[in-house]
């Protein structure tokens, strides 16, 4: 089974530190993996995603996250917090349609909360 | 371009009453999903669909249905509502369905059902 995981449920940085949100996950299969962003009392907000290629990945609002196949990982990493990253983030993983199913369908982690204190 | 729209943003129903969650999106997507999102949780799969005519289940179907009459609207109707479909549901759409797509999402509905 797929599944997720963002082992901190909260993330506390000060503003212009750098921060990381961790994902794990476990597919069987190669996989597709997203960020995504919620603001309170709004949808998902696409962030950033890794299809193949360069391990490095460069998103919205300064975000990048990287790629480690070993460590079956996909952290959320920025140089230089904001306050205005405060935000709930979730990590998504999906796989190419195999046999039997028609559907990339998205498996989210729980998401983790980001606060970035001035 | 408006993206994915929904409606209402926010539902009180009664146990036992029944509504339509509307979802709409204007990028000329065939694929669209319904998802809930409960506190603490991720978003989990409700149902989804590939076209206009083709629905198909996702992971917590009970008590929801869908239908897709055209390749714009994808309604979720909850029959019999019960105290376990409190939650914020959101409708998302995305080109094709293979993984490495992008899914868009709209900005939610916040049901509570008393």
């Amino acid at each position: 089974a797929q599944s997720v995981a963002q082992p901190e449920d909260q993330v506390n940085v000060a503003e212009g530190n750098p921060l990381t949100v961790k994902c794990t996950y476990s597919v069987s299969g190669n996989p597709y993996l997203f960020w995504y962003v919620q603001y309170p009392n709004r949808g998902l907000q696409f962030l950033l995603k890794y299809i193949t290629g360069d391990n490095l990945v460069k998103g919205s609002y300064g975000f990048e996250a990287e790629f480690n196949k070993s460590q079956t990982s996909f952290h959320l990493k920025k140089p230089s917090a904001l306050v205005s990253d405060s935000a709930l983030y979730f990590c998504a993983v999906s796989l190419w349609p195999h046999r039997g199913s028609t559907l990339g369908r998205l498996y989210f982690g729980r998401g983790t909360q980001l606060t970035v204190w001035p | 371009n408006a993206g994915v729209t929904q409606t209402p943003k926010f539902r009180i129903l009664k146990i036992g009453q029944s509504m339509t969650l509307q979802c709409t999106q204007d990028m000329n997507h065939n694929y669209m999903y319904w998802y809930r999102q409960d506190p603490g949780m991720g978003l989990k799969l409700i149902y989804y669909s590939v076209g206009a005519g083709i629905t198909d289940k996702g992971e917590v179907p009970n008590g929801y249905n869908v239908s897709r009459s055209t390749t714009e609207d994808f309604p979720l109707r909850l029959e019999l509502a019960a105290p376990s479909q409190t939650s914020v549901y959101f409708c998302a759409s995305s080109s094709s369905s293979g993984g490495a797509d992008t899914q868009y999402f709209g900005p939610g509905t916040r049901l509570t059902v008393l």
